[in-house]
């Protein structure tokens, strides 16, 4: 089974230039989560999606990233203007099969972006 | 306000000694816990798991405690190896459909040969 394909693996940028990211999450999964991890801190989740529907945003900083889900398949996150803060490991992870009530289990991530903003 | 804390940055072990990473969490709706463990340039894997009905899980060399009127749990790794060495998260949810994933900070463990 192909696991959660991530790309690019590492971007530099400048300040106030924008950057995107590209997911492929495992077939079947429903759910797709992008998560932020700063140096020595945990992942901290940027957006969850359901298919392509959002669940959870609320830690999105909406002034400057974007994200969104075609068909319930890949994602794409933006961010412009990207700002020094900016300059983590974005993580994209999915779970479970669609359909039915199967709950929540683990979450299987990708290699992630490091994205770094000079 | 972290909601899952881990409160060693790092831990050293011996190879062939127990390893026994900490985690604590202030929400006490969580009822679904997981490890994970992440080496550099890789994205975490997923090492463990525990629901709130239970207080041990084992798989192997790892076990993992929860201990809900504390709203603690820990993972044990017995006997540590070198591959063992990695940054290992402590992560919680509350299960259900559509819930995400709430991250402590990690804890870097070193297993010396």
């Amino acid at each position: 089974e192909a696991g959660v394909a991530q790309s690019p693996r590492y971007k530099i940028i400048e300040k106030r230039q924008s950057v995107a990211f590209w997911c492929n999450p495992i077939s079947g999964h429903a759910t797709l989560y992008w998560y932020q991890q700063i140096l020595g801190q945990g992942p901290k989740l940027l957006i969850q999606f359901q298919n392509n529907g959002v669940v959870d945003d609320s830690q999105l900083p909406k002034d400057r990233f974007s994200a969104e889900r075609l068909k319930g398949v890949d994602s794409t996150l933006k961010i412009q203007p990207a700002k020094l803060e900016d300059s983590a490991v974005y993580l994209c992870a999915s779970s479970f099969p669609s359909g039915g009530v199967r709950m929540n289990t683990e979450a299987f991530f990708g290699q992630g972006t490091r994205l770094t903003v000079v | 306000d972290q909601q899952v804390k881990q409160n060693s940055p790092s831990l050293s072990v011996q190879e062939g000694r127990i390893s026994i990473l900490n985690c604590d969490y202030t929400n006490s709706m969580f009822d679904y816990f997981l490890w994970y463990k992440k080496y550099p340039a890789e994205g975490p894997t997923f090492l463990i798991s525990i629901s709130s009905i239970k207080d041990k899980n084992e798989d192997g060399r790892f076990t993992v405690f929860l201990n809900k009127s504390a709203k603690h749990l820990s993972l044990h790794i017995v006997p540590s190896q070198p591959g063992d060495s990695a940054v290992y998260f402590c992560a919680a949810t509350i299960w259900g459909y559509g819930q995400n994933f709430v991250f402590g900070p990690g804890t870097r463990l070193s297993v010396l040969p």
